[in-house]
């Protein structure tokens, strides 16, 4: 079964640190890959997405997420963190084309201090 | 101008009661889901609805009744509600993606607490 395994329920770094969220999915074919952002009390809004163009993609917020087939991995990152940035992190696959049905992973709470 | 909204936004009620939560989405999309996010924030799609048409349908027991009047809505009705029914539950819309077609985003709605006692 496909799966997506998030590294780590919490993290937290200092204002201003880098930020990575780990991602390591189980796919037997090239999927598509998702980050998403859950602040407190709110839905899920996308920050980026990969489906098979540039391996390296840019999402909102200063948040980029590189897809490494060899690793299996599409780890979230932001060069620098800010308080703002708190919030919890899914990622997500969609196994195979044609089949909107996203699988997430645990999710990772993100927590920035002072 | 909220493009998926969900009513009510928290529900609170009893063991075995019946109850719905409502979904609409103003995006014109033709794919509505229903997702629930359990205590430990885990996140699992139950539904999926094209035009109407019930097209994923997981694991989720049978008290768990989707309702879709237009594309613009689907409903979650619950019947016998159990004490492990207590979730967050969103709803979110898509356009559909055809086999081998591109991706389209999801767009979640802001969820609905519900709380079993």
């Amino acid at each position: 079964a496909q799966s997506v395994t998030q590294l780590g329920s919490h993290v937290s770094v200092s204002e201003g640190a880098l930020v990575l969220l780990r991602c390591n999915y189980s796919s037997s074919v090239p999927p598509y890959l998702f980050w998403y952002v859950q602040y407190p009390n709110q839905g899920l809004q996308l920050l980026l997405k990969y489906t098979s163009a540039a391996t390296l993609v840019k999402g909102i917020n200063g948040f980029e997420a590189e897809f490494k087939k060899s690793e299996t991995s599409f780890h979230l990152t932001k060069p620098s963190a800010h308080m703002s940035d708190a919030a919890e992190y899914f990622c997500a696959v969609i196994p195979r084309r044609g089949y909107n049905k996203l699988i997430f992973g645990a999710g990772t709470r993100l927590a920035v201090h002072p | 101008d909220t493009a998926v909204s969900q009513t009510p936004k928290y529900l609170v009620t009893q063991m075995g009661n019946d109850k719905s939560i409502k979904c609409e989405q103003n995006l014109g999309h033709d794919t509505m889901y229903w997702y629930k996010q359990d205590s430990k924030k885990f996140l699992k799609i139950m539904f999926s609805y094209n035009n109407k048409e019930l097209i994923i349908n997981e694991t989720v027991p049978n008290r768990f009744s989707p309702k879709s009047p237009d594309k613009a809505h689907l409903n979650l009705h619950i019947n016998s509600l159990e004490l492990g029914d207590s979730a967050v539950y969103f709803c979110a819309s898509s356009q559909p993606s055809l086999a081998g077609a591109t991706y389209n985003e999801q767009f979640f709605g802001p969820g609905t607490r519900l709380t079993v006692l």
